[in-house]
Formats: structure tokens, sequence, C-alpha cells
């Protein structure tokens, strides 16, 4: 199976900072990289597919990159309702979908 | 409009099966293309794909778990059923269905979730 890796696993932020998310894939997944965003006690919200397409209704100040085996989400300006877990998931290996371990926003 | 429900006991004894549904609306698994995948996630921890059905009725399931799990479907019903045989405490967890679709294989619509507990 495909491993997924994070970095941070945790970060502090202040509104309107700038915050950047790095996944990793152990082996080349092309651009089969999606992101989510979940919020305690509530399922995930797609974010980011295929590494870089803002899902519909997703505000445009998160944004996606990356292709092959690293890949980040940006958030250019932390809103107060930004602050959740971030999860990263290739969908490359089909079957054998993997999420990356998440990475935890909160406030500075 | 897109929504998913998961239904499903809330506790289960070690070594029982446990059988969870899927009831959805605003699309149709027989529609080509469409999927629903079962991902759980334990207290506190990250998320993990079990399993997905498609609408030619191809499933596929976790590498790690798969000699546990059945996924399987009702069209005229709008439902996914998944079954997990043998369940251990390390399965208490919150069990989600959601939309996927073969276009790239992501989760766009998810269900609320439903947590199982595993516990004599």
């Amino acid at each position: 199976d495909i491993q997924m890796t994070q970095s941070p696993s945790s970060l502090s932020a202040s509104v309107g900072d700038r915050v950047t998310i790095t996944c990793r894939a152990s082996q080349s997944i092309s651009s089969y990289l999606n992101w989510y965003q979940q919020k305690p006690g509530k399922a995930p919200n797609l974010l980011i597919y295929a590494a870089s397409s803002l899902q519909s209704g997703v505000p445009s100040r998160f944004s996606g990159s990356g292709s092959g085996t690293d890949f980040t989400l940006t958030i250019s300006s932390l809103q107060p309702e930004d602050f959740a877990t971030y999860y990263c998931q290739q969908s490359y290996s089909t079957p054998g979908f993997t999420f990356g371990p998440g990475t935890k926003v909160d406030i500075k | 409009q897109v929504t998913l429900r998961e239904s499903g006991p809330a506790l289960v004894k070690p070594t029982q099966t446990l059988t969870l549904t899927c009831t959805f609306s605003g699309f149709s698994l027989s529609t080509s293309g469409m999927c629903v995948s079962w991902v759980r996630q334990p207290p506190g921890k990250a998320l993990e794909w079990l399993a997905i059905i498609d609408w030619d009725d191809d499933k596929y399931y976790s590498t790690s778990l798969k000699t546990r799990l059945t996924i399987s479907k009702d069209t005229s019903k709008n439902q996914v059923v998944l079954t997990m045989t043998n369940m251990d405490p390390v399965d208490t967890a919150t069990y989600y269905c959601a939309r996927t679709e073969v276009t790239n294989y992501y989760f766009d619509y998810w269900g609320q979730g439903t947590l199982v507990t595993v516990s004599s």
C-alpha cells in the first residue's frame, strides 16, 4: 500500500496568517491527491481534488499544488472557521486509498 | 441534493458481526461512474478507507481488512451495506459512508457518521 505522511502534525496560527501543510507519498501518485477538512464531531469535507482543483463551494483562499510524491495545501489568509484538522488522501492506488495522519490547525 | 446516512448498532460485542447500512439520495448507484465507499475513524485518530462498491457491482477492500469485510448494494433501495466480522475493541470507531466517483476517486459527499463501540 502507498503510505502518506503529513507535516507538521499540528500547528498554531493566527487569523490572517498564510498556512502551508505538506503531504508526501511513499511513491509517485501523479496528481491523484485530495485534501479534506474535518472539524470536531463532523464528517470530513472535500476541499481540493486532483492536487489542485478547488471543490465547488470551497473558498478561494484554499489552494493545492504538487505532483509525484510531494504536495502542499495552502490557506492564503487563515479565517476563524478554518481551525480544523486537514487530511490528504491518495487516489492513485485503486483500490487501496490511503489517508495521511492529519494536520491539526489551532489558534495561536 | 446528495445526502447519505449511516445506520446500525451503536454497540457490538467482541467476536460479533457488525452490519451497517448507508441510505443515500440525490444520485443513483446504477449510474456509470458512481461508487459508494466506507471510511472509519477511531476516536482521536486518522481516517481509514475500508471498502468501495461501484455501479457495475465491482467491490474492493482494504488489504488489511479484506478477510473480514463484505460490501453489497441494493440499487432499488438506494442502499449500501457493509458487514465486518469478528469485531474487536480496536474496531471502535465512527463509520462513514461517502459518495465516490471514478474520475478521481475522491469522496465528495459524506454521511454524518455512526459511532460503533465494541465492548463486552
